[in-house]
């Protein structure tokens, strides 16, 4: 079975601080490792990974894969309380067009910033 | 584009009561995800389509959920009959088939059976 595990589950922080946000997966054929924000509806994509050691970057968010250890890294610079969400880490595997299109979500982690 | 589109918002029934709850995809895209929300199990996908076809329901928790696509713009999710461990959330997300791992999500159904 699938398995997509986050670290740490619940964060507090004061703005200006730098997080990192963790998700380690155990998946049979691995398409890809996805980032979610959800504040109080529905997430919304951040960034989707591939490839092992290419950075994912879009402003004081970024992002990398590490295939080999099977885990990714969410890192969010100078933290703003907007920054305050639910942040999922979703992989996706199997074959494209049967079981390949289905994420399996980790629990998620509960960032709070703190002004 | 409207993003996804689902209906109603927010849902109370009864224990018993059939629930119907409704997606409209974003216009273009072929996958379409049914996904569940609670606070115990988190997200956790039901079924979901490839071009108005179910692929893989194996998430379906039972035989009393079903779900249906009769086109490329409409879905429906059903609950007949509802107990009061189906209150969640209930999202739909689309994708195009080329960043299937992409998708939107709609802004979920709130469904509560008393």
């Amino acid at each position: 079975e699938d398995k997509v595990v986050q670290s740490p589950l619940s964060l507090v922080v004061h703005e200006g601080d730098t997080v990192t946000l963790n998700c380690s997966y155990e998946v049979t054929n691995f398409r890809s490792l996805l980032w979610y924000k959800q504040e109080k509806k529905a997430p919304t994509f951040l960034f989707m990974l591939t490839s092992s050691g290419i950075e994912k970057k879009s402003g004081r968010l970024s992002s990398i894969l590490d295939k080999k250890e099977l885990f990714s890294i969410l890192n969010i610079t100078a933290t703003q309380t907007g920054d305050s969400a639910i942040y999922l880490c979703a992989v996706g595997a199997g074959v494209l067009g049967t079981s390949g299109s289905r994420l399996t979500f980790g629990e998620g982690t509960q960032l709070t910033v703190n002004p | 584009d409207a993003g996804v589109i689902q209906s109603p918002r927010h849902e109370v029934t009864e224990m018993g009561q059939e629930v119907t709850l409704r997606c409209k995809p974003i216009s273009g895209h072929d996958y379409l995800f049914w996904y569940r929300q609670t606070m115990m199990r988190g997200l956790e996908l039901l079924i979901y389509f490839n071009n108005n076809v179910p692929i893989d329901d194996s998430g379906m928790p039972e035989d009393r959920f079903s779900a249906k696509m009769p086109n490329a713009s409409f879905s429906t999710l059903k609950i007949q009959p509802s107990e009061p461990r189906d209150s969640a959330v209930y999202f739909c997300a689309s994708s195009f088939f080329d960043r299937h791992n992409e998708q939107f999500f709609g802004p979920g159904t709130r469904l509560t059976v008393l």
